[in-house]
Parts: C-alpha cells; structure tokens; sequence
C-alpha cells in the first residue's frame, strides 16, 4: 500500500514562502493525479493543485497566484511552494492521491492521503 | 466553481440510529462518457487525514464497513450510516472531483445523542 508523508517547516514568517514535500513509499509517482488540499484550523477543506505525470499541473485559481506544484520522479516526491503567505495561510497540509479504479479506468477520489503537517503562519 | 452544500451542519443521532447526510452538487458531477458520478465522501477525525467511504456517489471504498452507504445522481446526494456506533463520530465531507477546482461540502458533524 503506498504511503504519503508530508515534510516541512511548521512556522513561516508573514511574506515568505511556504515549502512543503510529500514524499510516496511503496509505489510510484507516475500516473497518477498527486494533489495538496488544507484545512485551515475550525475550517472545512480546500483543494490546491495537482500535478500529473511531472508535467501537467492544475491550480485553484483563488491560489493560482501564488502557488508551485512540482514533482521529483528520481525521489518519488511532489513538492508545494505558496509564497507571500499571511495568516490566513495557517493550515494542516495534505498531499493525496487521486485513486483510480483499474477495472473501470475511473477515478475515484482522494484515496491515499498523508497525515498532514500543520503549518503556521507567524512572525 | 461548483459550489457543494452539505445539511445539516450538524447531526445527533443515538447509538445503532440511522444518520442521514445530505450534499448538494451547484451543478451535475455525472461524468456522461462513463455514467459515473464523481462525488466521493469522506470521514475525518482529529488529529488523522480524511479517509474515503465512498466513491462514485455509491461505491464503498475497500475496508469501509457495508453500514456506510451512498446514493444519489447528478446535483443530489446522500450518505447513509444504517446503524450508528461511536466510532462514526465524526465530520463527513462531500467533495466533488468532476472539475477543477474540486470542491468539498462544508462538513457536517455528527454526534451521539
């Protein structure tokens, strides 16, 4: 079963870039749809980008701004940078996976996530 | 955008009741080159990630047990949980992925009564 594990700083200073890293174990990056969503705290969930194949990547357009997905084949890893970030910004990360269903070749939902990583946005 | 709305925003219901969640889609989520309606539900608990429970409105995930279930086509949906346990305390979100940017419901609580 693969595994998704979020890294990066807990605390960003206001202004400043956000860099987060969703490492996958037991499978590949490749062929599938790697997402980042938040939850701000007493919040409900936001949806971020994807990045599809290291190449095609889709933005929310109310982030579209300010936000980078990448992905590293070589480290099995997709990465998130938001930068000029505020408080509003304050939120548990999660990267997850876009499940697809072999039998059918349909997708069906966010079927592998990460634990999330809290980060905060403060000076 | 399509905008999800989930009622109520919260839910008290006893132990082995019925708990019934609605969603509703700001537009049609089925997929018309495969009559699948892309609406997953979700079940998230403090301090863990959401967990799948069901996907293409009406498919349980692999391991979600058969008290979860969903219905619904189009703009309408339900989650059904047939006989409540104190494990489903939870908040239960909705989410389309038929277009970016997916959306998610608002998130209804439930509770035991």
């Amino acid at each position: 079963q693969v595994q998704l594990q979020e890294s990066g700083p807990g605390l960003v200073k206001p202004s400043e870039t956000l860099s987060l890293t969703c490492t996958v174990s037991d499978g590949s990056i490749n062929n599938y749809y790697w997402n980042w969503i938040r939850q701000p705290p007493g919040k409900g969930l936001e949806w971020i980008a994807y990045i599809y194949n290291s190449g095609t990547t889709t933005y929310n357009p109310s982030l579209k701004s300010r936000v980078t997905i990448s992905a590293d084949t070589s480290k099995n890893q997709i990465s998130l940078k938001l930068n000029s970030v505020t408080a509003a910004d304050t939120a548990v990360y999660y990267c997850a996976r876009l499940g697809l269903s072999y039998v059918s070749g349909s997708y069906k939902g966010f079927d592998q996530w990460g634990q999330g990583i809290l980060v905060t946005v403060s000076s | 955008d399509i905008v999800m709305t989930q009622s109520p925003d919260s839910l008290a219901v006893s132990l082995g009741e019925r708990a019934t969640i609605n969603c509703k889609s700001g537009r049609s989520v089925l997929y018309p080159s495969n009559n699948k309606n892309y609406l997953a539900w979700y079940q998230l608990k403090p301090g863990q990630p959401p967990k799948l429970l069901i996907y293409w409105a009406s498919t349980r995930e692999s391991g979600v047990p058969d008290r979860f279930s969903g219905s619904g086509s189009g703009t309408d949906f339900t989650l059904t949980i047939s006989s409540l346990q104190a494990e489903d305390v939870a908040v239960y979100y909705c989410h389309q992925y038929y277009t970016t940017p997916y959306t998610f419901g608002q998130g209804t609580k439930l509770e035991i009564k």
